[in-house]
């Protein structure tokens, strides 16, 4: 299977500050990226997706200019958490798709961010 | 819109049982489904990714089974271990590729 690598693998902040998560495929050319988040004890829920070079699109309830979301090369993309709060405290998971290998699910290891 | 419902939420065994976690969704037009572990604070460890066009994979001690026409997928675990103790979550992925999760089962398997 490919080979996706999340960065940072946990990180903790101050409330208002802002969080970039990094994720990338490092063997095959993501053109798509999903962005899902886990808060405890609840399963995976999908943020939003984008696609290479152009805007995210956001599922309902999750704020855009909250989460930006940066998707310049098929190998990375970004999500930023801006003015974190406590309550964005969760898990958070890439998922990149390639539309040649639409069978295939990938996924990164995961993010924890913690918002004091 | 894609439902995905994981019966039971939770589940306590012995070691050495046979055990069936279950999974239906409610759109039959996917692309695949997967069987995913999650340990507590940890990332997805893929267990099985069933094809659409597929009915069923093995790995070791486990089986995946998919029934399209019914929305359901079984995941099968034969011999239980303490090891086994996780949370597993299936995956049901569309066309577009995105994917929708159920919400798990929390499997307990005592020694």
């Amino acid at each position: 299977g490919a080979v996706v690598s999340q960065h940072p693998s946990w990180v903790i902040c101050k409330s208002g500050t802002s969080v970039k998560i990094e994720c990338r495929s490092l063997d095959f050319q993501a053109t798509t990226m999903f962005w899902y988040r886990q808060f405890p004890k609840q399963s995976l829920m999908l943020m939003a997706t984008s696609n290479e070079g152009s805007k995210a699109t956001y599922e309902q309830g999750v704020e855009k200019d909250k989460f930006l979301i940066n998707h310049a090369s098929l190998t990375l993309s970004t999500l930023t958490v801006t003015s974190a709060h406590p309550e964005d405290s969760s898990f958070y998971i890439c998922s990149p798709f390639s539309g040649g290998r639409p069978n295939e699910q990938f996924f990164g290891p995961g993010t924890r961010l913690t918002v004091l | 819109k894609q439902e995905v419902t994981q019966i039971p939420a939770a589940l306590s065994v012995p070691e050495g049982e046979n055990l069936v976690l279950n999974c239906s969704f409610t759109d039959s037009a996917i692309y695949n489904l997967q069987w995913f572990r999650q340990d507590p604070g940890k990332g997805l460890t893929s267990l099985l990714l069933i094809q659409s066009s597929q009915r069923e994979q093995t790995s070791g001690r486990l089986n995946a089974s998919l029934d399209k026409s019914s929305g359901r997928s079984t995941l099968y675990i034969a011999a239980s271990q303490p090891g086994d103790s996780a949370t597993y979550l299936c995956a049901v992925k569309a066309r577009a590729g995105k994917s929708t999760f159920g919400d798990g089962t929390t499997l307990t398997v005592k020694p």
